[in-house]
Parts: structure tokens; sequence; C-alpha cells
């Protein structure tokens, strides 16, 4: 079974408006990678944010990890029709194994 | 390389037929990784390299599913006696560390059709 999974699965905005993802995992972890996919395309790494932060920025991406929820979210402010594309959580199992496990992603359609 | 080069990008096989699919990572790249992904799905794990040593293929689905990197640097994931459930984008990652604490860098994908 997946460890992240993310809601919601699929998000239709303007563009302009802000998108927000969450992820949710089930173990502890010692970080949690979030990732991009354009239409089945490789997936392209947005931003990583270890178990000891709460908050990271890159550029109009934000990112927030609450341990004690077992939860993250994306943040993408001022979205362009270019943001559309699938975005996956990614965490590392907790044990420093290198078992990344994917969520099953949110589609995300910015329209124009 | 500049990138995780894959391939071949697109494999058509009749069932019962053996594939072969080739990574080549980023140069210098401690780990790679491959993962199988569904139309519509996140990418699952199958398997994962520290330079040539294979530490983890629990996410193997069968003993049909085997992969090897034996130089440490290109790898290849081998389907033996295909199966149409074996249709799917199979994908490559690498990463520059080795303790699972970096971001992975994907390639484009091969994308197996069993008919």
């Amino acid at each position: 079974s997946q460890q992240g999974e993310e809601d919601p699965q699929a998000l239709s905005i303007q563009e302009g408006e802000n998108a927000t993802m969450n992820c949710s995992y089930k173990t502890s972890i010692n970080n949690l990678q979030w990732y991009r996919q354009n239409s089945g395309r490789g997936l392209v790494h947005l931003i990583l944010i270890r178990s000891n932060e709460r908050e990271k920025h890159s550029g109009r991406l934000r990112v927030t990890l609450d341990t004690s929820k077992k939860s993250s979210s994306l943040l993408i402010t001022a979205s362009r029709a270019a943001d559309t594309a699938s975005y996956f959580c990614a965490t590392d199992a907790g044990n420093y194994g290198q078992n990344f496990v994917f969520g099953p992603g949110t589609r995300l359609s910015v329209l124009p | 390389g500049a990138g995780v080069s894959q391939s071949p990008r697109y494999k058509v096989t009749k069932r019962g037929q053996d594939v072969t699919l080739r990574c080549d990572p980023i140069s210098s790249h401690a780990t790679l990784y491959w993962y199988q992904q569904a139309l519509g799905q996140g990418p699952e794990f199958l398997t994962y390299f520290n330079y040539e040593a294979q530490p983890d293929k629990s996410g193997l689905p069968s003993d049909r599913f085997s992969a090897e990197r034996p130089e440490g640097s290109i790898s290849t994931l081998t389907i033996q006696r295909t199966e149409q459930r074996d249709s799917a984008m199979y994908r490559c990652a690498s990463s520059p560390r080795r303790e699972g604490t970096g971001e992975l860098f994907f390639g484009e994908g091969s994308r197996l059709t069993v008919l």
C-alpha cells in the first residue's frame, strides 16, 4: 500500500488563483518531497522538506509539514497555465531506507 | 550524462516474451531506482541500487522481474515471460546521495505494452 495519499485527486482553478494540495502519510518519515509530472513525462523534483522543518519556500511554491498530523501541503501561488500537471508527494518510509513511496497524485488543471 | 536516459522509449511485445529495459543514470550518481507507473497512478517502487549493490528488491512483483547494475552505472530491468498485467510505464531515477535523503532525477520512462 502507498505511504502517501494526496488530496484532492483533481483540482481545477483559474489562472492567477492559488492551488493547495495535501498529502497524508502513515508512518514516521525523515523527509518528504514533492514532484511534478507533465502529461506522462518524467517526474521533476520540486522541493524537499525534512522532518525537523515546518515550512519551506521555493519561488511560488510553499510547502508545510506537520509531523504530528502526518501531513504536508503544497501551495502554488499565482498559478499559471504551465502549472497544469500531476503533483505527487513522496516519503522515505522513515528508516533512511531508500524505498521512496509515492502517492497517487493530484491532477491540477489551471485554466487560462 | 546530462540526464537519466532510458531505452527503449516504447516496447510492444507478445505475451510470454522476455523484455529488457535499460537505464543510463546521471554519471557519478550513487543510487539508481526502478519504478513502475500505471496510467493515472503514482510510481510504485520496484528496486534500487547503491552502485552495484541491490539492498532492496522488495517491490519486484514476482520472480519474473530482475534487475542488474553490474558496474555501478548502467542498469537493466528484465521481465521474463511477460504477461498483459506487466503493461505499464517503467521509470528509472538516480540520486547523488546514498543515504536516501536527496532528490530523485527521473528519466522519461519506457512504456511497455504486452499484447
